[in-house]
C-alpha cells in the first residue's frame, strides 16, 4: 500500500463550479496535511495545511481532515480557469520531516 | 516566490557524465531538502539537512548521488556517471520553524 494515494483520474469542472479533491494516507501517526499545486513545467507550491480534525478555509479553499477514517479532501469552491493544474496531497509522518506525496490530480477547468 | 533558488533550471548531459545542482535557500530556513520528480508522479524525497547536518537519506539515494550543505547555508547535489534514469526535475525544498516547506524552482535534469 503506498503512503498517500491519490486515486481519482483527471477532473473537469465548469467554471464557478466546486472541485473536490480526496485523499487516503495510510500512516495512522501522519500529523501534518498539505495541499500543493503544480502548473505544468512548474515547480509545486503550497496552497494549504492542516493539522486538526475538521475543515480549514482559505480564500475559495476548503481543506478537510478526517484523521480516523485516514482521509484529507480539498474543495475549490467558484472554480476558475487559473485553477486547472495538478493538485498534490502530501502528508508528514510522525517523528519524521520528510513529505510524502501522492501521484497528483489534474483539474481542468473549462470556461 | 519562496525565495529557494536552484541552479541550473535545466541540464542536459551525456549518460556516464557529473552533473552537480546548487540550491540557496532563504535565512531562515534551517531545514533542506533535495526532492526528484519523473512525469505524471509526485515528488519522491531523496534527503533532508537541519542546518549543515544531514540528518536522512532515502534508499533512492544511491551511491552515485552525494548532498551537502556546507556552513548551513546553500547545498549540492552531485550526481556521478549519470544514467538515463536519473532524468528528472530535482527539487531543493525550505523548510523554517514550522512544517511547512516551500519548494524552488527545480533543476530539470536530462540525460542523453
Amino acid at each position: 500500500q503506498k503512503e498517500v494515494e491519490q486515486n481519482s483520474g483527471p477532473l473537469s469542472v465548469p467554471e464557478g463550479a466546486i472541485a473536490s479533491l480526496n485523499c487516503t494516507y495510510s500512516d495512522r501517526g501522519s500529523q501534518s496535511f498539505f495541499w500543493y499545486r503544480q502548473y505544468s513545467g512548474k515547480s509545486p507550491e503550497l496552497i494549504m495545511f492542516i493539522y486538526s480534525n475538521g475543515d480549514k478555509e482559505d480564500g475559495r479553499f476548503t481543506a478537510q481532515l478526517n484523521k480516523a477514517s485516514q482521509y484529507v479532501s480539498l474543495l475549490i469552491r467558484d472554480s476558475q480557469p487559473s485553477d486547472s493544474a495538478t493538485y498534490l496531497c502530501a502528508v508528514m509522518g510522525r517523528g519524521n520531516n520528510r513529505l510524502a506525496f501522492g501521484k497528483g490530480n489534474q483539474v481542468v477547468v473549462i470556461p | 516566490d519562496t525565495g529557494v533558488s536552484q541552479d541550473p533550471r535545466h541540464k542536459i548531459t551525456k549518460r556516464g557524465q557529473n552533473v552537480t545542482f546548487r540550491c540557496d535557500p532563504i535565512s531562515e530556513h534551517n531545514r533542506l531538502y533535495w526532492y526528484r520528480q519523473t512525469l505524471g508522479q509526485g515528488p519522491e524525497f531523496l534527503t533532508y539537512f537541519q542546518n549543515e547536518a544531514q540528518l536522512e537519506k532515502s534508499r533512492l539515494l544511491s551511491d552515485r548521488f552525494s548532498a551537502e550543505r556546507p556552513k548551513g547555508s546553500f547545498s549540492t547535489l552531485e550526481i556521478q556517471r549519470t544514467e538515463q534514469g536519473d532524468s528528472a526535475m530535482y527539487l531543493c525544498v525550505g523548510g523554517g520553524p514550522t512544517d511547512t516547506q516551500y519548494f524552488g524552482p527545480g533543476t530539470r535534469l536530462t540525460v542523453l
